[in-house]
């Protein structure tokens, strides 16, 4: 069946680096998408969203690019910081109902 | 504005038993759902709630779990015989009028023995 799905499982990154986390998605109907964030203990944590008439949205560190034409999502995050280091998760909401992918786990080093 | 309001945090049941978790949404939000999460993967919705009314259940399994919001505001899941695939993490969420952004809570930890 269509799903959403992650290319990478874990991301290592350098503190003040750049952090680009991917999202595949296999459903064309969808027409919102969110990124959320989750730290060991705590529950998903809203980071950005984005309409499907929408390419790209930014907020504060963060930037959330679509390209329906590859069903591509991805998230970036400037000036990595440890903060940061948890796992990310893309939702689809197709016909109503919001669909996560498996998630990435990123990692932030000195 | 206070969060998602979930309990207890942490759960720890043998097979067979019951279990009930409670879940109070961000005031004024007329949509709840409860989600699973096994380790490693994303949430998986169990059921949606607008104020007093489910509107998707699809994915509850109705033979041992169930849920109610029978005055639309805090909610309670159930789960009756627990079994050891259970253990996870079960999550509330709730949206507002504009039904786009969910908003999570700190979920509940099942460990079922």
């Amino acid at each position: 069946g269509e799903s959403v799905g992650l290319h990478l499982p874990t991301l290592s990154v350098q503190e003040g680096d750049n952090s680009i986390i991917n999202c595949a998605y296999s459903n064309s109907a969808s027409d919102y998408f969110i990124w959320y964030k989750q730290e060991s203990g705590k529950g998903p944590q809203f980071i950005i969203d984005i309409r499907s008439n929408m390419d790209k949205r930014q907020g504060q560190r963060v930037t959330v690019l679509l390209n329906k034409t590859v069903k591509h999502l991805s998230l970036q995050i400037a000036a990595t910081q440890p903060g940061d280091s948890a796992v990310y998760f893309c939702a689809e909401r197709s016909w109503g109902k919001l669909q996560f992918g498996a998630g990435t786990q990123v990692v932030v080093t000195p | 504005e206070a969060g998602v309001a979930q309990s207890p945090r942490y759960k720890i049941i043998e097979k067979r038993q019951s279990v009930a978790f409670w879940c109070n949404p961000i005031s004024g939000h007329a949509t709840l759902y409860w989600y699973q999460q096994i380790l490693g993967q994303g949430p998986k919705l169990l059921i949606q709630f607008q104020n007093n009314g489910v509107v998707d259940d699809s994915q509850l399994p109705k033979d041992r779990f169930s849920a109610e919001r029978l005055k639309g505001v805090d909610s309670t899941l159930k789960i009756q015989p627990a079994k050891l695939e259970d253990s996870a993490v079960y999550l509330c969420a709730s949206t507002g009028m504009k039904k786009e952004t969910q908003y999570f809570g700190p979920g509940t930890r099942l460990l079922v023995l």
